[in-house]
């Protein structure tokens, strides 16, 4: 079964429109990790945001903001204003405590692209 | 501080031929994992090694190996291509458990 699912496959949104992107987790854990990551063409994952399941507070840093809900197992981000720069493909992932190293179950990515 | 560094960029190689791709991960980072990412699959994990011990192993058959080396470098190895090992693979390395991991640009193997 498919632990992180990210419904969204492309969204094109217009110059300094906000955008929510989505991501919806599934695990029987109850310490686990969620993240971030942003894959623009060069093709290298740039680490955004970590959370712990222990830590439901939003948070914010410039144009981001995620926001975490354990009831409905989610871990949305938000980009507000968003520009061209934008542009990439935005995975979640999710990684369980009850594995014996450091393993990401990632979705399947959105592909965001922002017009000017 | 450099990030991870993967060589090489680019391989082309031949059904039937073996490949070893490298991984050199943050100073100071113990864990490195390796990923492939298709097109059909996405990202999926292969495996993760910590001060040179393997301590989990994706679904991915034992064409691939990997290892790691005391100086925490880490290399994967492919035998046997097939046309469907044709991807991106990514190495990502972390200080310790749980937490981010930080990724080289990858090596974009093609299989021909």
């Amino acid at each position: 079964a498919q632990k992180v699912t990210q419904a969204q496959t492309e969204i094109s949104v217009v110059e300094k429109e906000d955008v929510t992107l989505d991501c919806v987790y599934e695990t029987r854990d109850t310490t686990y990790y969620l993240f971030w990551y942003k894959q623009p063409p060069s093709g290298e994952l740039v680490f955004l945001i970590r959370r712990n399941s222990f830590d439901e507070q939003n948070e914010i840093s410039g144009r981001y903001s995620w926001n975490f809900q354990k009831s409905t197992s989610s871990f949305n981000f938000t980009i507000t204003a968003s520009q061209v720069v934008d542009s990439a493909v935005y995975f979640c992932a999710l990684s369980e405590a009850t594995n014996t190293g450091n393993q990401f179950y990632f979705g399947t990515g959105t592909s965001l692209t922002v017009i000017p | 501080k450099a990030g991870v560094t993967q060589t090489p960029r680019y391989l082309i190689k031949t059904r039937g031929q073996q490949v070893t791709l490298s991984c050199s991960p943050i100073s100071g980072h113990r864990s490195v994992s390796w990923y492939q990412q298709t097109p059909g699959q996405g990202l999926q994990f292969l495996f993760e090694y910590f001060s040179e011990t393997q301590r989990n192993k994706g679904n991915f058959p034992g064409r691939f190996s990997g290892r790691q080396f005391s100086n925490s470098r880490s290399e994967m190895n492919v035998s046997t291509l097939e046309l469907g090992d044709s991807a991106l693979y990514l190495c990502a390395s972390s200080a310790k458990y749980y937490t981010e991991a930080f990724f080289g640009q990858g090596t974009r193997l093609t299989v021909v």
